[in-house]
């Protein structure tokens, strides 16, 4: 597809269970983002891939936390012994690198809305 | 420490009226100011963004005012309507490097009729 694309959109889990959200960039895109949006708040930073660099992971809230980026494209969030304070919607965004003094933008995902129970 | 803080968290103005949302950061290196537009169930979307050699930028209704000696940049939003109302972010990233955006806490506008 031509847009950044988020799997499951919903996700329903039990707390002490772990979840997998999946996040498939826009073909191209070398940079690849995950936030966090707890309901009506801002963008909690989570992780930030770029290329074969070392990711980015100072906004990981704890170590159940993880994200993986294979082959430089797909991403997946593994969420480890869920609690309800990691109930959120989940976003993935990625960008392309560009050099000069071209414009570049962020592409967000619809999100994954994680619900613990 | 948060590269680039945004105000207010929330806002209500009434329909016709101005909506302005403020940004700053810190890092003199940020060469490019998105502002991102999310509507409730999607993800953000870019609405309008401004690079530091101009000082405002205006598509349609909305202007991006841009202060580099201050390092503040503002989202005014003219005659609003209650179709803006929305979550704005503003980000920040150095475009010619590894092209990591920072993005503010975000803003929730509310325009009533």
């Amino acid at each position: 597809g031509a847009g950044v694309s988020q799997s499951p959109s919903n996700k329903v889990t039990e707390k002490g269970k772990d979840v997998e959200l999946r996040c498939d960039p826009i073909s191209g895109h070398t940079a690849l983002y995950w936030y966090r949006q707890s309901l009506g708040q801002g963008l909690e930073f989570l992780i930030y891939f770029q290329g074969n660099s070392a990711p980015d992971k100072s906004g990981l809230p704890s170590d159940r936390f993880s994200a993986e980026r294979t082959g430089g494209s797909v991403s997946t969030l593994t969420i480890q012994r869920t609690q309800q304070e990691d109930s959120a919607v989940y976003l993935c965004a990625s960008s392309s690198r560009v050099g000069g003094n071209k414009n570049t933008e962020a592409f967000f995902g619809q999100g994954t809305r994680l619900t613990v129970v | 420490q948060q590269q680039v803080k945004q105000s207010p968290q929330s806002l209500i103005v009434q329909k016709g009226g101005i909506s302005i949302i403020n940004c700053a950061y810190e890092n003199t290196a940020f060469d490019y100011f998105p502002w991102y537009q999310q509507f409730p169930g999607k993800g953000p979307a870019l609405l309008i963004a401004i690079r530091p050699d101009v000082s405002e930028k205006k598509e349609g209704r909305f202007t991006i005012s841009f202060n580099k000696s201050a390092k503040q940049f503002s989202l005014h939003i003219m005659d609003s309507q209650p179709g803006d109302s929305a979550t704005y972010f503003c980000a920040a990233t150095v475009s010619y490097n590894f092209n990591k955006f920072y993005f503010g806490s975000g803003t929730k506008l509310n325009v009533k009729p």
